[in-house]
């Protein structure tokens, strides 16, 4: 079975500054998918990015960008310049990458406040 | 991106009520999911479907049951409410194929006295 692990509970950052949220899993799979999810006060959960195991280059978008280090199995996220919306829950997940889609396994999330 | 529906959005009830909660989509995903998430503890996950005519357990499906009445549709019961099934639910659903990100509605908070 496959975990997923975020160490930090809470995590606050000055606006405009650079964040780093940890996260690492275990698995004994070879191909999988990694997704970081932020889930604002609204509650909702907002897909911020993913990567694929079997790609060596680290995904980005926009402001946020992740470094996969797979014999660490080590997934973190970096937000950089962080806004105020920012503020939210972030949770890491882990997806197995076979024949059809198979659900997603969370972390227990890291509470990101951003200060003005 | 996926438009997925949760009904109700908020909910208070009694032990012992029987509650279904109802999820539908629109984009015509195969596949969805049921999660619950509880303080502290992610998002776990109950019951998933790939499509309608499959039904699979989840890590924590003791005291739910799902139907698929379509593809759109999914529905999460709790036969007889018990305070501990207090938490957000959130309905979540996917493309076929791999590397399909899920995507989720906007939840249901489901309080039982």
């Amino acid at each position: 079975a496959q975990t997923v692990t975020q160490s930090q509970p809470e995590m606050s950052v000055q606006e405009a500054e650079t964040v780093t949220l940890s996260c690492t899993y275990d698995t004994s799979e070879n191909n999988y998918y990694l997704f970081w999810y932020k889930q604002p006060p609204s509650r909702q959960m907002i897909l911020v990015i993913r990567q694929e195991a079997y790609k060596q280059q680290n995904a980005t978008e926009n402001r946020f960008s992740v470094n996969f280090q797979k014999a660490a199995k080590s997934f973190s996220l970096k937000i950089s310049d962080s806004q105020l919306g920012d503020t939210a829950m972030y949770f890491c997940a882990f997806m197995k990458r076979n024949s059809g889609n198979t659900p997603l396994v969370f972390g227990k999330g890291t509470r990101l406040s951003v200060i003005a | 991106d996926a438009d997925v529906t949760q009904t109700p959005r908020n909910r208070i009830t009694k032990t012992g009520k029987r509650i279904m909660l109802e999820c539908s989509q629109t984009k015509g995903h195969d596949r969805m999911y049921w999660y619950r998430q509880d303080p502290g503890l992610g998002l776990q996950l109950i019951y998933y479907s790939f499509d309608v005519k499959d039904i699979n357990k989840g890590e924590i499906s003791d005291g739910y049951s799902v139907s698929r009445q379509a593809q759109a549709k999914f529905s999460l019961s709790l036969e007889s409410a018990i305070p501990n099934q207090t938490a957000l639910y959130f309905c979540a659903t996917s493309e076929g194929g791999t590397n399909q990100p899920q995507h989720f509605g906007d939840g249901t908070r489901l309080s039982i006295l």
